[in-house]
């Protein structure tokens, strides 16, 4: 069966520090990828889709950005944080244009 | 532009009531339509709906779709307070075919 593992579950960080946050998907080949921000009280936003090695897309200009060096890893970043980037991000996949299932979250507050 | 409304927003009953939650949609290419439960952590699949009028049910919790009325809801009978939750909504659209989600409705329970 297929498993997404989604690290660090929390994290703190102060503003202008670098941002990496990982996703692992296992039991599946070439998954579509995902990354999604929900803020406080707010709906699921999509950050970044990718259908293969390399390949991004992104859907909201920001000072975040993912790579996808594995078929089945897939990475969030940023050079230097926000406040505005505090949120709940989710790793996400998908065999195609259906269901996505996630994985367990990352909460970060930026200070 | 695809969107997906929810409602209400938030909702308070007490253990036993049955609720309703609903979702509307608009989107260029229907394919289907997704419920997710989210409490602390990731969202968990419910339900997928592709074909009007067939009640998908899964004990307590039900939903039906309406392509025509370009709507969905979700019921639960019986509440409990482990139902509790964020329930969101979420049609494949966009560029890409990823997920538009709703805003979610946060149900309540009180015992």
């Amino acid at each position: 069966s297929q498993t997404i593992h989604q690290w660090p579950a929390t994290l703190v960080q102060p503003v202008g520090s670098p941002l990496s946050l990982e996703c692992t998907v296992e039991g599946t080949s070439n998954p579509n990828l995902y990354w999604y921000r929900q803020a406080a009280g707010r709906g699921l936003q999509l950050l970044f889709y990718s259908v293969g090695i390399g390949q991004i897309s992104s859907e909201v200009p920001q000072n975040l950005s993912a790579s996808r060096p594995q078929d089945r890893q897939f990475i969030l970043s940023s050079k230097k944080l926000l406040l505005s980037d505090s949120g709940f991000y989710l790793c996400a996949w998908s065999p195609g244009n259906t269901e996505a299932f996630f994985g367990q979250g990352t909460r970060l507050t930026v200070v | 532009e695809d969107k997906v409304v929810q409602s209400p927003l938030s909702l308070v009953v007490h253990e036993g009531d049955t609720v309703t939650l609903n979702c509307s949609y608009e989107v260029t290419n229907f394919r289907s339509l997704l419920w997710y439960k989210q409490e602390k952590k990731a969202p968990t699949f419910l339900f997928m709906l592709t074909s009007s009028g067939i009640e998908k049910k899964s004990g307590r919790l039900s939903s039906i779709l309406d392509k025509k009325e370009l709507f969905s809801i979700l019921n639960i009978t019986a509440t409990q307070t482990g139902d509790s939750a964020v329930y969101l909504c979420a049609v494949p659209g966009g560029s890409q075919g990823n997920l538009i989600f709703g805003k979610g409705t946060k149900l309540s329970v009180k015992p």
